[in-house]
């Protein structure tokens, strides 16, 4: 257990609103990031974090915001929500020092429907 | 384009046979590569990983094959189990990112 904590874990919302979700890790761990899960895609990320205000673009990043503001807390933010952005949500962090050998340890996930 | 297949989506095995996952890669950079394990509602969780350098890697029933001149990775869960059934992901990354890039998974079911 990497102390991850993601929140809300459920949401529902309606296109065109903003949303924002939130990741939270308890032992200061450097690099974040933000997943998104669908059918037959797999994971693919969105944006990630090196450091406090130190973020980059990932794979499907369109749509997406992102802070970090302290170590602790990477938000994801939808400016105005989408159906195509009903999916799953996952935040992730490395341990040590980001290296290609470090293994990633998930959140628990955030389902998030746009109607 | 996908730099990382699972081209099953899934994979139905007997209790106590063999599971054989396969995942192949098209980048000749990546230099490690791992699996995770997925639950429903649950986040992936770490499984098994190999660099490069080796051809297997064993940690207890899994095992992880690496064949470089066919861009080829598999899986070995022996013996399988129910608790076993998940989507499985294989993952691949370089020496000089930390970012790995999945594949779209493999859903493992295996029948008592």
């Amino acid at each position: 257990d990497a102390g991850i904590t993601q929140s809300p874990r459920h949401k529902v919302t309606e296109t065109g609103t903003p949303v924002t979700l939130r990741c939270h890790q308890t032992e200061n761990h450097r690099y974040m990031y933000w997943y998104r899960q669908d059918p037959g895609h797999g994971l693919r990320l969105i944006h990630y974090s090196y450091g406090v205000k130190d973020t980059d673009k990932g794979e499907v990043s369109d749509g997406y915001s992102v802070s970090r503001s302290k170590t602790e807390d990477f938000l994801l933010t939808l400016e105005s929500a989408t159906s195509s952005q009903t999916s799953v949500y996952f935040c992730a962090i490395t341990l040590t020092s980001g290296g290609a050998e470090d293994t990633q340890y998930f959140g628990p996930g955030t389902r998030l429907t746009v109607l | 384009d996908q730099q990382v297949k699972q081209n099953s989506p899934s994979l139905s095995v007997q209790e106590g046979r063999i599971s054989i996952l396969n995942c192949d890669y098209t980048n000749s950079m990546f230099d490690y590569f791992l699996w995770y394990k997925k639950y429903p509602a649950e986040g992936p969780t770490f499984l098994i990983s190999i660099s490069s350098i080796k051809d297997k890697n064993e940690d207890g029933r899994f095992t992880v094959f690496l064949n470089k001149s066919a861009k080829h990775l598999s899986l070995h869960i022996v013996p399988s189990q129910p608790g076993d059934s998940a989507v499985y992901f294989c993952a691949a990354a370089s020496g000089g990112s930390y970012i790995p890039t999945f594949g779209r998974g493999t859903s493992l079911i295996v029948h008592p």
